[in-house]
């Protein structure tokens, strides 16, 4: 089955600076890429995705890209503000099955 | 609130006794994936089912667990005989296949299970 595997585990970046988060995955056949972002107490929110055609995709101050070749993908957050903290997943579908990353604990310093 | 709703959103039982909870899906969404996250944990794929069919049943899910979508519409997720070690927050979520469409998968707010 698809592995995905997330790092770092934690980040901690100082306001306005940009965040990068990392991803790989193991299976080739797994077409789609989406992050969520999770804040504390609250439901896994979809904040951008990718599909495997696309190499790049921004909105706003977050992008992601993909290397299909690499299997790995990123999330980008550029000009960090304090509520972007929270706790950010990769994950990867595979047909109909969506594989999570274990997570990045994000905290913007003020 | 038109997304997935669950219910209850918390639940604490006795070990041994027997728990259900409710996912509403998203009203056109014909995917719904039943998830297990524990603290500091990524959401663990239990289950999923495309309309009324279960077609995948993940291995962390022993038989204690049963999980049922009767009409392609509102699931349920049972556990039997619960144990201290099924306490963790149960997502369900929702999505379409139709690519075109988009095949973002939106959760619920979660039921968080306590077995004591």
């Amino acid at each position: 089955g698809e592995n995905v595997e997330q790092h770092p585990s934690t980040l901690s970046v100082q306001e306005g600076d940009s965040a990068v988060i990392k991803c790989t995955y193991s299976d080739s056949a797994s077409n789609y890429f989406p992050w969520y972002k999770q804040e504390l107490g609250k439901r896994p929110q979809l904040i951008i995705d990718i599909r495997s055609n696309v190499g790049e995709k921004k909105d706003q101050r977050i992008a992601v890209t993909l290397n299909k070749t690499a299997k790995h993908f990123s999330l980008h957050i550029t000009e960090t503000q304090p509520e972007d903290s929270a706790v950010y997943f990769c994950a990867a579908l595979n047909d109909y099955k969506l594989s999570f990353g274990a997570g990045t604990t994000v905290t913007v310093r003020a | 609130d038109t997304g997935v709703s669950q219910d209850p959103r918390h639940k604490i039982t006795k070990r041994g006794q027997n728990v259900t909870f409710r996912c509403d899906p998203i009203s056109e969404h014909n995917r719904l994936y039943w998830y297990r996250q524990t603290l500091g944990q990524g959401p663990e794929f239990l289950t999923y089912f495309q309309n009324e069919a279960q077609l995948e049943k993940s291995r962390l899910l022993s038989d204690r667990f049963s999980a049922e979508r009767p009409k392609g519409s509102f699931s349920t997720l049972e556990i039997q005989r619960t144990e201290q070690g099924d306490s963790a927050m149960y997502l369900c979520a929702s999505s379409l296949d139709r690519a075109d469409l988009g095949l973002g998968a939106f959760f619920g707010q979660g039921t968080r299970l306590t077995v004591v």
